[in-house]
């Protein structure tokens, strides 16, 4: 059974820092993806990564997919309002059909 | 373009009842995936449905059961409810169901709440 871990569960920041959100594994994932999920709300896709190493970047988020597809990590710099929300870390492997989830960093930033 | 819809938004129902829940896919898409996130944990996969057969599904008991119409749009059902099953149901569509960059599309989800 493949599990993802994510870290922390719980993130509480002010306005205006940078954090990052780390997902681990012990098994290899074909793909990684981010999404956020608000209260009431489905989850929303952010990034797939797919290559060792590979780092993306949306605006002020930075994803990075380790180099052995086992790791994962989110990074907000400048973190805003906005950008509370539950993150979810989800990996597919290789041939796989099945998104695995892990349980999600609850961020919340204060104005 | 429709988005992914579900119904009913919320549920209240007894233990030992069963329940249907609805799905349609975003036009144009042919799969349709359930998950089952209980409160403060990730979604759960529960079973994939590819052109109106099941063609994966995760660690649940057979009373959760599902069917996808022609239209692709689907229904989940659950019978013999549990406590446990309390939690939001989520549906996701996507174009093929399979490979590194599938997107999945999800729905706002089903409250189910079992007393």
């Amino acid at each position: 059974t493949q599990l993802l871990e994510q870290s922390p569960q719980f993130l509480s920041i002010q306005e205006g820092e940078n954090l990052t959100v780390y997902c681990n594994s012990s098994s290899v994932f074909s793909s990684l993806q981010w999404y956020r999920q608000e209260p009431g709300e489905g989850p929303v896709l952010l990034v797939t990564v797919v290559t060792g190493g590979e780092v993306k970047k949306l605006k002020r988020l930075t994803f990075q997919f380790g180099d052995a597809r086992k790791d994962s990590s989110l990074h907000i710099t400048a973190a805003q309002p906005g950008d509370t929300g539950l993150y979810l870390c989800a990996g597919r492997g290789a041939g796989s059909y099945q998104l695995t989830f892990g349980k999600g960093t609850k961020l919340s930033v204060i104005p | 373009e429709t988005g992914v819809t579900q119904s009913p938004t919320h549920l209240i129902k007894t233990r030992g009842q069963q329940v249907t829940l609805r799905c349609s896919s975003q036009s144009g898409h042919n799969t349709v995936s359930w998950y089952q996130q209980a409160l403060g944990q990730g979604p759960q996969f529960i079973f994939q449905y590819y052109r109106e057969e099941e063609n994966g599904r995760g660690n649940f008991p057979p009373r959760f059961s599902g069917l996808q119409f022609p239209n692709y749009s689907s229904e989940l059902n659950v019978n013999a409810l549990e406590l446990d099953d309390s939690a939001l149901y989520l549906c996701a569509s996507s174009l093929e169901g399979f490979g590194s960059t599938d997107t999945q599309y999800f729905g706002p989800g089903t409250r189910l709440t079992v007393l």
